[in-house]
């Protein structure tokens, strides 16, 4: 089963609009964090916003805000005034607590391109 | 700003080769990780690293693949004879510490290195 799951392949947003990007995720473990980070055609991993299960507000960084809906075990991020510099690939990771290093595991990306 | 750095950002190899690709992590930071993306696809764990141990491997991270921390600065991941479906980026990251609680177990990740084996 997936752990994490981002359904839209592709979105189109115009410049200066707003964007959800889902993601649903599968856990049981209480403890968890659930990242965001966007992907550039250049090939990084740029770290965009954090949210972790326990936290009582919505993250928010920014342009970007995260919102966490725990009992439908949705994190959509939301990206405010859209920019063309946005036009990129984004990946939902969930991190779960267990092991002495936790590792990341990710969703199949959404691809987000900002119209004029 | 700190950051995770990875050499080479781009490697062409033959298959059957040996590669080795470099990170330098974060110096304060203690965990350490590769992770790998085939083009087009999503990001992959392979193996995490602490205390000059591994962690947690992936079933991806076989008996072809090793790491290892050889000075106080160096990461490496070695793949010991390369084969065609291991062309791939490959991230390399490191966190201070582990665990759920706070955006202080962030992973930060390198550029990556473009592995291509012909």
């Amino acid at each position: 089963a997936q752990k994490i799951t981002q359904t839209q392949p592709g979105m189109f947003v115009q410049e200066k609009e707003a964007v959800t990007l889902d993601c649903t995720y599968d856990t049981s473990d209480p403890s968890y964090g659930l990242f965001w980070y966007k992907q550039p055609s250049s090939g990084e991993m740029i770290f965009l916003i954090y949210q972790g299960s326990y936290d009582q507000q919505n993250a928010t960084e920014g342009r970007y805000s995260l919102n966490f809906q725990k009992a439908r075990k949705s994190a959509n991020l939301v990206i405010s005034a859209s920019q063309l510099g946005d036009s990129a690939m984004y990946f939902c990771a969930m991190r779960e607590r267990g092991g002495t290093a936790s590792k990341l595991t990710f969703g199949t990306g959404t691809r987000l391109q900002v119209t004029l | 700003e700190p950051e995770v750095t990875q050499t080479p950002s781009h490697q062409v190899t033959q298959m059957g080769q040996e590669v080795i690709l470099r990170c330098v992590p974060i110096s304060n930071h203690l965990y350490f990780y590769w992770y790998r993306q085939i083009l087009g696809q999503k990001v992959e764990f392979l193996v995490s690293f602490y205390n000059n141990e591994i962690s947690e491997k992936s079933e991806i991270f076989d008996d072809q693949f090793s790491v290892e921390r050889p000075d106080g600065s160096n990461f490496t991941l070695k793949i010991r004879s390369t084969k065609l479906e291991d062309s791939a980026m490959y991230f390399c990251a490191s966190s201070l510490s582990s665990g759920t609680g706070i955006k202080e177990y962030e992973q930060f990740f390198g550029p990556g290195t473009r592995l291509t084996v012909l």
